[in-house]
C-alpha cells in the first residue's frame, strides 16, 4: 500500500523562485498537514487541512499557501523561495484532526533554496 | 508557552534496556505519543498514552505521569536497528500536537 506519497524526494531551488511540494495520500483520510523538520527543532506544523475544501494555519504559515481541492491532494507551495524555508518537509495525514490517533507520514522533501 | 523537554542524543549498548524521557508543558493534555524515526526516513508511530501508568508494546513499552507532566520510552533487548531518533509528542487541549526535538539513539555493539 502506498499511504503518503510525497514529491519531490529532493530539490535545489533557487531564491526568489517558487515550488510545490505535492502529496498525495490513498488511504481516505480526512485530515492532512504539513510539516518542516529542522536540526534541533521539533517538528513545526505549516498548515493543515480538516476536511477536503477547508484549510488552516499552523505555527510556521508564512511564506506557505495550501490548497485541499479534494480528499487525496494536499500541495504545498513556496511563492517566493527565502533561504530560511530550507529544510526537510513531511506531509502526514490522519483519519481526523482532533482525533488522538496517529500520523501516517510521507517520505518526505528535501529542498535547499540557494 | 508550551514546551517538550527530551534528551538529545543517548547511546546504549546492544542487548541492553534504555529510558528515554520527556517532559512536557501544555495547555491541557489530551494524550502523548512516541514516533521513531530513523535517518533520512518518516517518522512512524510507536505508542499513545492518555492516562497514568505503563503500556506495553513487545520490547517496546511507555509510561506516562500526568500530574508530572512526565514520560518515557523504555526499550528492551537493544538492537542495532533500534539506532534512530525517537520523538515525544503531546496533544494540547486544541488537539494540536506539539513536538520534542527527538532523541537520538546510539546502539553500540
Amino acid at each position: 500500500t502506498a499511504g503518503i506519497t510525497q514529491a519531490p524526494t529532493s530539490q535545489i531551488l533557487a531564491a526568489g523562485r517558487s515550488m510545490t511540494l505535492r502529496c498525495t495520500q490513498d488511504m481516505r483520510h480526512n485530515a492532512m498537514y504539513w510539516y518542516r523538520q529542522d536540526l534541533g527543532l521539533g517538528l513545526r506544523l505549516i498548515h493543515y487541512s480538516n476536511t477536503a475544501g477547508t484549510t488552516g494555519k499552523g505555527e510556521v504559515p508564512d511564506g506557505y499557501s495550501v490548497s485541499r481541492a479534494n480528499t487525496d491532494d494536499f500541495p504545498l507551495t513556496l511563492a517566493s523561495a527565502v533561504p530560511s524555508q530550507t529544510s526537510v518537509y513531511f506531509c502526514a495525514s490522519s483519519v481526523d484532526r482532533g482525533e488522538t490517533g496517529e500520523l501516517f507520514f510521507g517520505e518526505g522533501s528535501r529542498l535547499t533554496v540557494l | 508557552g508550551q514546551n517538550i523537554d527530551q534528551p538529545t542524543e543517548m547511546t546504549a549498548t546492544e542487548g541492553a534496556i534504555v529510558q528515554i524521557n520527556c517532559t512536557y508543558q501544555t495547555s491541557g493534555f489530551n494524550g502523548l505519543f512516541w514516533y521513531q524515526q530513523h535517518a533520512g526516513e518518516a517518522p512512524t508511530f510507536l505508542s499513545y498514552n492518555v492516562l497514568d501508568g505503563l503500556e506495553e508494546k513487545g520490547r517496546f513499552s511507555s509510561f506516562l505521569s500526568r500530574s508530572k507532566g512526565y514520560s518515557y520510552l523504555l526499550l528492551k533487548e537493544l538492537q542495532m536497528k533500534d539506532s534512530a531518533s525517537y520523538l515525544c509528542a503531546v496533544m494540547d487541549s486544541n488537539y494540536q500536537l506539539i513536538w520534542g526535538a527527538g532523541t537520538k539513539l546510539i546502539i553500540k555493539p
